[in-house]
Parts: C-alpha cells; sequence; structure tokens
C-alpha cells in the first residue's frame, strides 16, 4: 500500500525558510493530488496547499504569499517550502494523498515531521 | 475559529452510540463532499468517511457518515475504548477565498 514519510530539518530559525520533502513509496505519484496540513502543538488541523503530479497547485490563501509546493514525478516526491517563518509556523507538518480526480479528502498520511522556529 | 463547528467534547459508555456534528454554509458543506479522519494523539490523522458517506477499506462499518444540507454528522456504534481519539470533519470552501478546511475537531471520551 502506498505510504508517506516527510522528511526535513526539526529546527528553523525565524525569518528563514521552512523546507519539507514528502517522499511516496509503494504506489506513483501519478495521476493524484498531494497535500501538505499542519497542525501547532494542541490545536486543530490546517491545510496549507496542494499539487497535482503534473504541477498545478493550490494554495490556502493565508499562506499563499509565503507557499511553495512543488513536485518531482522521477523521485516519486513532492515538497514544502514556507518564508519568513515565524514562531506561528511551529507544528507538526503532515503530507498526504488527496485524491484522483479532485482533492476530497487525505489518504493516507504520512507519520508527520515536528518543526520547531526558533528565535 | 475554524468555518466548520464541531462540538469540543462528546463522550459515552462503552457499546453505547455517539454522533458528532459538524456544521457548515452553503459554500463548503452545502456545496461539496465532506470527510472525516480519527487522530489519536500523537498519531497522524486516519481517513474514516470519505464523499459524505463512504468507508475507506478497513474501516468497521461501526464508523457511518452522513450529510443534510449544511451540516454534516459521524456515527459510532459500538463504542470501545480504541476510538477515544480526536476526530474532524473537513470540506472544501467554495467561498471568494476558496480554500480546504476542517473543523475545529471533537474529543471523544469512552468512558
Amino acid at each position: 500500500q502506498v505510504q508517506l514519510q516527510e522528511s526535513g530539518p526539526g529546527l528553523v530559525k525565524s525569518s528563514e525558510t521552512l523546507s519539507l520533502t514528502c517522499t511516496v513509496s509503494g504506489g506513483s505519484i501519478s495521476s493524484y493530488y498531494w497535500s501538505w496540513i499542519r497542525q501547532p502543538p494542541g490545536e486543530g488541523l490546517e491545510w496549507i496547499g496542494y499539487i497535482y503530479y503534473s504541477g498545478n497547485t493550490f494554495y490556502n490563501p493565508s499562506l499563499k504569499s509565503r507557499v511553495t509546493i512543488s513536485v518531482d514525478t522521477s523521485k516519486n516526491q513532492f515538497s514544502l517550502k514556507l518564508r519568513s517563518v515565524t514562531a506561528a509556523d511551529t507544528a507538526v507538518y503532515y503530507c498526504a494523498r488527496s485524491g484522483r480526480s479532485s482533492p476530497r479528502w487525505f489518504d493516507p498520511w504520512g507519520q508527520g515531521s515536528l518543526v520547531t522556529v526558533s528565535s | 475559529q475554524s468555518v466548520l463547528t464541531q462540538p469540543p467534547s462528546v463522550s459515552a459508555a462503552p457499546g453505547q452510540k455517539v454522533t458528532i456534528s459538524c456544521s457548515g454554509s452553503s459554500s463548503n458543506i452545502g456545496k461539496n463532499y465532506v470527510s472525516w479522519y480519527q487522530q489519536v494523539p500523537g498519531t497522524a490523522p486516519k481517513l474514516l468517511i470519505y464523499d459524505n458517506d463512504e468507508r475507506p477499506s478497513g474501516i468497521p462499518d461501526r464508523f457511518s457518515g452522513s450529510k443534510s444540507g449544511t451540516s454534516a454528522t459521524l456515527g459510532i456504534t459500538g463504542l470501545q475504548t480504541g476510538d477515544e481519539a480526536n476526530y474532524y470533519c473537513g470540506t472544501w470552501d467554495s467561498s471568494l477565498s476558496a480554500n480546504w478546511v476542517f473543523g475545529g475537531g471533537t474529543k471523544l471520551t469512552v468512558l
């Protein structure tokens, strides 16, 4: 079955760029939408954005000015960059598959990657 | 403040039934499919229900979903202690600021 695994630094300095990669195994990244979702400690879920395997993207309007999601089909990976981070960006970041014909659900999810923004 | 409104907590005894509501508007639940997620603390969320009332393979039929107008409901029958978790609803919001939105989450306690 398809499995997702996030990777990247667990500590990022304030004002710098957070970078994470999600590696998809057990299946192809093609023909699906793929999302990033985050969860601040003790809080709920916030969708960051999605990318279609062809490269089309759609972002949360509240984060759009700072976010870039990209895909590398040759490596079966997609990535997240969040610029100019602050303490408010401290969260567990999840990657998830988002549907085939449209991004209607999230399944499966990666285990999550805690990113702490330090001053 | 979440776009989708869920009760902060619900509780019931083992073996009983519980429902969790998710209230939205005409631009989100009223227009798009709803999905539900179970998150045991310290783990990643898991898809329970998609397209309002469909269960992925491997999800027991104790879990059910429904939608009416601008509200959706998750039902869990035959409660087990392992069902203690946080539950989130989610859907696409087709307003001017198009966006995927989640409810604030509901903590289920099995007494």
